[in-house]
């Protein structure tokens, strides 16, 4: 699986936007980027994917690269149950296995 | 979604015993999955439990110290065999193929301190 790079650590205050960046400059053409989250005492939930176009849902939007080397996981309002670990994953479609990295740790202020 | 349930949520155990978990889902589902997160680390496939047939075991893990079995569709199980301290950590079913072979949904974990 290609790999992935994410700031350690990020802090946002609540109510405010977040933009959470994942580069993945080896990442194939039949790779999606998936984002999960980790709350404390959880295990991961997800959030969101995609392969090339922008993409929403109800938690989040998923901001791709055109040359899709890098993409953004966008909280339009942070809230403090939003403070979790936050993991960029790539995969390819069926292929079955997820490498986690160390994810980027959201903090929110209140 | 999935609804996932792990069991036990929590044990200590004492080192040279074996310790099962429990992955019971409420849908019959396709893949099935056990992780490890130690302290403060990042998660770990160990394998994908195959229903009828062996475990596939990622690279570091054998079937000698983490047998694995599925029945079938719904549920599954990890022992963690003669236990060492190092063995202390958070251990995660997931499973995929619910809504999508694309998403995983995981179990709360099983946190385990061996004494």
């Amino acid at each position: 699986d290609a790999k992935t790079t994410q700031p350690n650590s990020m802090e946002s205050n609540e109510e405010e936007p977040v933009h959470l960046p994942c580069n993945h400059s080896t990442i194939s053409g039949t790779d999606y980027i998936h984002w999960y989250r980790q709350l404390p005492s959880q295990g991961p939930e997800y959030v969101i994917h995609g392969l090339t176009s922008n993409v929403n849902n109800r938690m989040a939007s998923l901001a791709i690269a055109e040359d899709r080397k890098s993409s953004t996981l966008i909280l339009h309002r942070a809230t403090l149950r939003d403070a979790a670990v936050y993991y960029c994953i790539l995969r390819v479609y069926y292929g079955q296995n997820f490498v986690f990295g160390p994810g980027t740790r959201l903090s929110v202020l209140p | 979604s999935a609804v996932i349930s792990q069991k036990p949520s929590r044990d200590i155990c004492q080192r040279g015993t074996s310790l099962t978990i429990q992955c019971q889902v409420d849908s019959q589902v396709t893949m099935m999955f056990w992780y490890r997160q130690q302290p403060g680390q990042s998660l770990t496939l160990i394998a994908t439990a195959n229903q009828g047939s062996e475990a596939t075991y990622e690279s570091g893990f054998v079937i000698d110290k983490f047998p694995i079995s599925r029945p079938n569709l719904t549920f599954s199980t990890l022992t963690v065999s003669n236990m060492s301290p190092e063995d202390s950590s958070i251990y995660l079913c997931s499973v995929s193929g619910v809504t999508s072979q694309n998403i995983q949904y995981f179990g709360a974990g099983t946190r385990l301190s061996v004494l």
